[in-house]
Formats: structure tokens, sequence, C-alpha cells
């Protein structure tokens, strides 16, 4: 398959401080997506983004869909205890989502 | 609504015992699909139906069986479970189009 690379693998932040992340590929995609994963449930998605250059924020979260249609990033501003989890990137195959390529995940802790 | 609910929580297996993850939606969605995750790995995905009576093979389907004979449900089979299945496996579901995949609280199972 096509592979996702997502990075950083994963990230120590203090609470307040901005967080970026992004995911890269060698091929051309028509969608990026961004989920997020609480401990012991399963992904929920947060952004979805659909075309070149777009850019969706969603609270405090912003995502940005690159030119070039080969890569994304996630930013998280002022993060907060609740931002921890494992962040995913994912594209879809075909014109629907049930069909999803993930990205290895970045694993987020933030201090108090 | 309860969304997509998969059962049970928690397996332990011995090598070459079979067992079923149940997984059910009440969304009345067409899709849905099996994704195991692994450590460091994402999600991968197993099998997918796009409808009742139709399924169709993912990244990772050795050693898995589903069938679909309702909407509402989307059962994984282990013939004879491996060590190498142990994960945490999750079940999605998701409409037509564009809409978002809707994951399961997964099950965590252990082969030894």
């Amino acid at each position: 398959g096509q592979q996702l690379n997502q990075s950083p693998q994963s990230m120590f932040i203090q609470e307040g401080e901005d967080v970026s992340m992004n995911c890269t590929s060698s091929s051309i995609f028509n969608t990026w997506l961004w989920y997020k994963q609480d401990p012991g449930e399963g992904p929920v998605l947060l952004i979805a983004l659909y075309k070149a250059g777009e850019l969706t924020s969603n609270g405090r979260l912003t995502a940005q869909f690159g030119i070039t249609r080969k890569d994304s990033f996630l930013n998280i501003s002022a993060s907060i205890p609740s931002d921890v989890g494992i962040y995913f990137c994912a594209r879809n195959s075909g014109g629907s989502n049930y069909k999803l390529t993930f990205g290895k995940g970045t694993l987020l802790t933030v201090n108090p | 609504n309860a969304g997509v609910t998969q059962t049970p929580k928690f397996q332990v297996l011995k090598t070459g015992q079979s067992m079923t993850l149940q997984c059910a939606q009440d969304m009345n969605h067409e899709y849905m699909s099996w994704y195991r995750q692994d450590p460091g790995m994402g999600l991968r995905l197993i099998h997918y139906s796009v409808g009742a009576g139709i399924t169709d093979q993912g990244e990772v389907p050795n050693g898995y069986n589903v069938s679909r004979s309702t909407t509402e449900d989307f059962p994984l089979r282990l013939l004879s479970a491996a060590p190498s299945q142990t994960s945490v496996y999750f079940c999605a579901s998701s409409g037509q189009g564009f809409s978002p995949l809707h994951f399961g609280n997964g099950t965590r199972l252990t082969v030894t």
C-alpha cells in the first residue's frame, strides 16, 4: 500500500504550548483526514480536508492540505491536558471514507 | 445512540482456538470495516463490506474471515488463533460518500 509518513512519533509538551505534527507521502492524494484516539477508545475524526491548499479549523485545531497534495499538517494551539492521545493522519481510497490508510500516529503527552 | 458496538472488550485465547469478534451499528450505515492496531503500526484494514452480502479483503486479511448477512452486523472470525494476531481490533462504519468513519471502542485480544 501507499505509506503515510507521520512525524513526530511522540511529543511531550507543557500545558499551554502549541503543537504541530505533519504527514507526508510520495503519492498525490485527494483527501487528508486527521483522527484522534483517546486512551482505551476508538479514533474520532477531527478534521477532513478535500482540496489542495485548504486550511480548516476546528476550535483550537487547524489543519492544512498541502499545495503539492503530498502532505498535511495539524496544529493544536494552547494545549490542555485533554489533548493527550494519539493523532493519526489518514487518506481514503477512491470516493468514500470507508476504506482508509493510516499513518503510524503521533503520541501526544501534555504535562499540566 | 449506541453507534458502533463491539464485544467483547477483552479476550484471551490459546493458540489454535477460534472465536468471533462481534460488531453492530445502529446508524443504518452501508459500509463497515475491521482494522487492527499494533504498537507503532497505526491501524491496518483487515476486511471491509460495502453492503449486506458483499465483503472484500483489506491490507492484512490472512487468518480472518468475515460475513455480512445484515446491514447492522459485521462479525470477524479467527479460525485458528496465532500469537501474531494479538492486537486491538476496531470495527468501523460509515454512510455514503464522504461521511466520516465511526469507530467502536475496540476489542483487545491476546493469543498465548
